[in-house]
């Protein structure tokens, strides 16, 4: 069975430091992984995926993820974190490349102090 | 393009009371899916339909029930509602190529609280 790990259910950063959320998965297939945000009281909108073609992939607002197999990673990075950034970030894993079917982690919630 | 699309946005209901959630997939995709976000929790698979098929249920009980229509829209039903049933729910359509594989889109979600 697939599954995803969030370590650090809420992150703190001050503008203009490097953002880092962290996200390991478990699948016993090659993986599909998604990153998502969430803002407040919306629905998820896609930063990124991975879909074997490059093990570092860059997403939209300046983010990018960097799919390591040796680690079961997909941790998410931004170089210089903004206040418009602040909002619920998802890893998400599909279960192959045919699937629809996404497993989410449990979130973190990224802070940023001015 | 309009994104996925979902009807109704807020809504308050009792227990035992019935509902009816719909979902426009982006134009052109054949997948629709289904998600269930608690409060605090990341979000949980309760559906797929693709060409009006169910291809996928996660693990809820038989009161939640969806179907596809033709154009593609969908429905979710909730029968007998409970108070544990309030949570933002979320409607997904997903189009796939061979290159890169499947992108899932969601759409804002309809929040539902049982009162």
């Amino acid at each position: 069975a697939q599954s995803v790990t969030q370590l650090g259910s809420h992150v703190s950063v001050s503008e203009g430091a490097l953002v880092l959320l962290r996200c390991n998965y478990s699948s016993s297939v090659p993986p599909y992984l998604f990153w998502y945000v969430q803002y407040p009281n919306q629905g998820l909108q896609l930063l990124l995926k991975y879909t074997s073609a490059a093990t570092l992939v860059k997403g939209i607002n300046g983010f990018e993820a960097e799919f390591k197999k040796s680690e079961t990673s997909f941790h998410l990075t931004k170089p210089s974190a903004h206040m418009s950034d602040a909002a619920e970030y998802f890893c998400a894993v599909s279960e192959g490349d045919s699937s629809y079917k996404l497993i989410f982690g449990s979130g973190t919630r990224l802070l940023v102090r001015p | 393009d309009a994104g996925v699309t979902q009807s109704p946005t807020h809504l308050i209901k009792t227990r035992g009371q019935h509902v009816t959630l719909r979902c426009s997939p982006i134009s052109g995709h054949k997948s629709v899916s289904w998600y269930q976000q608690v409060l605090g929790q990341g979000p949980q698979f309760i559906f797929q339909y693709y060409e009006k098929e169910e291809r996928g249920r996660g693990n809820f009980p038989d009161r939640f029930s969806a179907r596809q229509f033709p154009n593609y829209s969908s429905e979710l039903n909730v029968n007998a509602l409970l108070l544990g049933d309030s949570a933002l729910y979320l409607c997904a359509s997903s189009w796939r190529t061979a290159v890169s594989g499947n992108t899932i889109y969601f759409g804002e979600g309809s929040w539902l609280t049982v009162v």
